[in-house]
């Protein structure tokens, strides 16, 4: 069975300044897709980033990007320029490619940011 | 993006009754929709996988009988949850994916927040 892991349940950083959230995870597929959401205070999910394993680029939306080591079986998120909205549950999640969109959770990590 | 809503967004009711909570999706049509559940400061488990027209798949440990799944339109699911207990209370999540894009993007509810009293 697939599984996700995070490792860190709180962060800190200040902000203006870049912090890095880690997750692994454990899977016998080839084929899937990683994502991190955000949970902020209001509880709805909002999805950050999305990765596809085939992909050997890295995903980067603006402010966010991950390092994708598949064969570490690794998924961090990095968060540049922090800003006082970032602060929230941060979940990372996993998806095989087939599987009709089930969704499989971290732990998450709460990051808070300090001004 | 794609909008999915809820209702209702929070939900007060006596031990021993039902609850029926409402997704659905308002731009898009859902062939498949998921149910999750998620205590405080806590991940989101999956509890169940709601397919238009036919019966749910339901993860495991997850009760069929007490979590009623109803999928009954592209648009609409619902979870009734039955002879609600205190254990029950929790932040109910469902997300549904656009229908004929392999469910590449989920898109989420705002959940909803069931107290049982």
């Amino acid at each position: 069975a697939q599984t996700v892991t995070q490792s860190q349940p709180e962060m800190s950083v200040q902000e203006a300044e870049t912090v890095t959230l880690s997750c692994t995870y454990d899977t016998s597929e080839s084929d899937y897709y990683l994502f991190w959401y955000k949970q902020p205070p209001s509880r709805q999910m909002i999805l950050v980033i999305r990765q596809e394993a085939y992909k050997q680029q890295n995903a980067t939306e603006n402010r966010f990007s991950v390092n994708f080591q598949k064969a570490a079986k690794s998924f961090s998120l990095k968060i540049s320029d922090s800003q006082l909205g970032d602060a929230a549950m941060y979940f990372c999640a996993y998806r095989r490619y087939n599987q009709g969109g089930k969704l499989i959770f971290g732990q998450g990590t709460e990051l808070s940011v300090k001004p | 993006g794609a909008v999915v809503s809820q209702h209702p967004s929070r939900v007060i009711c006596k031990s021993g009754t039902s609850v029926k909570i409402e997704c659905r999706s308002l731009d898009f049509q859902a062939t498949t929709m998921f149910w999750y559940r998620q205590f405080p400061k806590k991940s989101l488990m999956l509890m169940a996988t709601s397919n238009e027209g036919s019966k749910a798949t339901y993860e495991q440990g997850v009760e069929k009988d007490k979590f009623l799944i109803n999928h009954a339109s592209l648009t609409l699911s619902t979870l009734t949850v039955t002879s609600a207990h205190p254990e029950d209370s929790s932040f109910y999540i469902c997300s549904a994916g656009e229908s004929g894009r392999r469910l590449d993007t989920q898109y989420f509810g705002p959940g909803t927040r069931l107290t049982v009293l």
